[in-house]
């Protein structure tokens, strides 16, 4: 089946560095991606719609110079997150979407928990 | 616009116990509908699908109905596990969206279950 493999699992970083989280799907041709965060015990938010070849579409309230989004090719997407703060600590989620036919799968990777200190 | 409704949270069940889990939904056009669950520190895992109306989605034990005149899919299983504890997502996708189409979760219900 479809997977998708999201690195690093955990970061730990200091405040006003930037993190690099990647998004790769293995077997199968994304040419959508989500980013997704979540809260403790709440459901995730989605963040941004990455599209291969061009700008990502973000939700509305979601800061686009602090949240960078790049889908250079089909199979990865990355989402930076510039001068990290403590409230940005997170469980950030990938998911890809494989398109097959009229039907669309949505694959998930792991997610990253960063933390922020 | 689209959303799901998932019941109020969390759930404690005994082992063996009969789950059932509410989802309901709004939606323009014809959704596909999803059960994701996700286990402690990891992403989303694909539980159960349906794509049309009448469809039943089954999975490890799981099986929800998609239900087009209640606007419903709600997620049963007949004798829960210890294992089965984890968080469930129910979700929507509108196909007719086309490059558009993505997915819109419900809140999310923390499912414990006991020895």
């Amino acid at each position: 089946g479809a997977v998708v493999s999201q690195h690093p699992s955990r970061v730990i970083c200091k405040s006003g560095t930037s993190v690099k989280i990647e998004c790769r799907s293995l077997d199968f041709q994304a040419t959508t991606m989500f980013w997704y965060r979540q809260f403790p015990k709440q459901s995730l938010m989605l963040m941004a719609t990455s599209n291969e070849g061009s700008k990502a579409t973000y939700e509305q309230g979601v800061e686009k110079d602090k949240f960078l989004i790049n889908h250079a090719s089909l199979t990865l997407s990355t989402l930076t997150v510039t001068s990290a703060h403590p409230e940005d600590s997170s469980f950030y989620i990938c998911s890809a979407r494989e398109d097959r036919g009229l039907i669309y799968g949505y694959t998930f990777g792991s997610g990253t928990r960063l933390t922020v200190v | 616009g689209n959303s799901v409704t998932q019941m109020e949270g969390p759930v404690t069940l005994s082992e063996e116990a009969f789950l059932t889990i509410n989802c309901t939904y709004t939606a323009t056009g014809y959704p596909s509908l999803f059960w994701y669950v996700q286990y402690p520190g990891e992403g989303l895992q694909l539980l159960l699908k349906a794509t049309k109306a009448d469809d039943k989605g089954s999975n490890k034990g799981f099986e929800a109905t998609y239900r087009k005149e209640t606007t419903s899919f709600h997620l049963e299983k007949g004798s829960v596990q210890v294992s089965d504890s984890a968080v469930y997502f129910c979700a929507l996708s509108d196909q007719q969206a086309g490059a558009n189409s993505k997915l819109t979760f419900g809140k999310g219900i923390t499912l414990s279950v006991r020895p």
